[in-house]
């Protein structure tokens, strides 16, 4: 069990510009989650799928912001235009149980920074 | 909505010693309470949980308590180790909808 991957690891951007984190959940965990990490606000739940449906979006921060999940095995976190304040460590989770935020398995992170 | 805090936000302690982290929730309907441990670079790594039905759970050098009424829990380790500096997260669910709020965190540092 490889875990839950992400990519990349570290993104340095310059403000305006569009960023794409990416996610590969453990396979077989019907939950993903979106989590952003920052000094000030600890960890925020951002978004969260059940088998591939977004089911609550209330913490997008803005509509700058925008999350997808193809498939059972990718999803993405799109960024555009980004800005300054955006920066923050991004976490993917994943659970395998029957209700959300259970026994998460978070990934390593996607350190971002907008210039 | 469901607010969790930690107090203090920094703990160190010599090594072999025990240490206890006290987390608070606000949601009555709350009943899982994970902890999570988060080393510098790496995503957090649940460690122990307990759910309302339990006063109090071990699992080798580490066990949570939880106090229904007081609305509080916390994550007792025992015989210290350096291996244990981290910042560890406490959580609880909201309730019917089961979405984690986080506390800030607690930075546990062991001086050998």
């Amino acid at each position: 069990d490889a875990g839950v991957i992400q990519s990349p690891r570290h993104e340095v951007t310059e403000m305006g510009q569009e960023v794409t984190l990416r996610c590969k959940p453990i396979s077989g965990h019907d939950y993903l989650f979106w989590y952003r990490q920052t000094m000030m606000r600890g960890l925020e739940l951002l978004i969260y799928f059940n088998n591939n449906v977004p089911i609550d979006d209330s913490g997008m921060p803005e509509d700058r912001f925008s999350a997808k999940m193809p498939n059972a095995s990718f999803s993405t976190l799109k960024i555009q235009p980004s800005e300054p304040r955006d920066s923050a460590v991004y976490f993917c989770a994943s659970s395998p149980l029957g209700l959300p935020g259970l026994a998460l398995h978070f990934g390593n992170g996607t350190r971002l920074t907008v210039t | 909505g469901e607010n969790v805090e930690q107090h203090p936000s920094t703990l160190s302690v010599q090594e072999g010693d025990s240490a206890v982290i006290k987390c608070t929730y606000s949601d009555s309907a709350s009943n899982y309470f994970p902890w999570y441990k988060q080393e510098l670079g790496k995503g957090p790594q649940l460690i122990i949980d307990i759910r309302s039905n339990v006063g109090e759970k071990k699992d080798q050098r580490i066990a949570v308590t939880l106090n229904k009424t007081a609305k509080h829990f916390s994550l007792h380790i025992t015989e210290t180790q350096p291996e244990d500096s981290a910042v560890y997260f406490c959580a609880a669910d909201a309730g019917a909808n089961s979405k984690l709020t986080f506390g800030k965190g607690i930075t546990l540092s062991v001086r050998p």
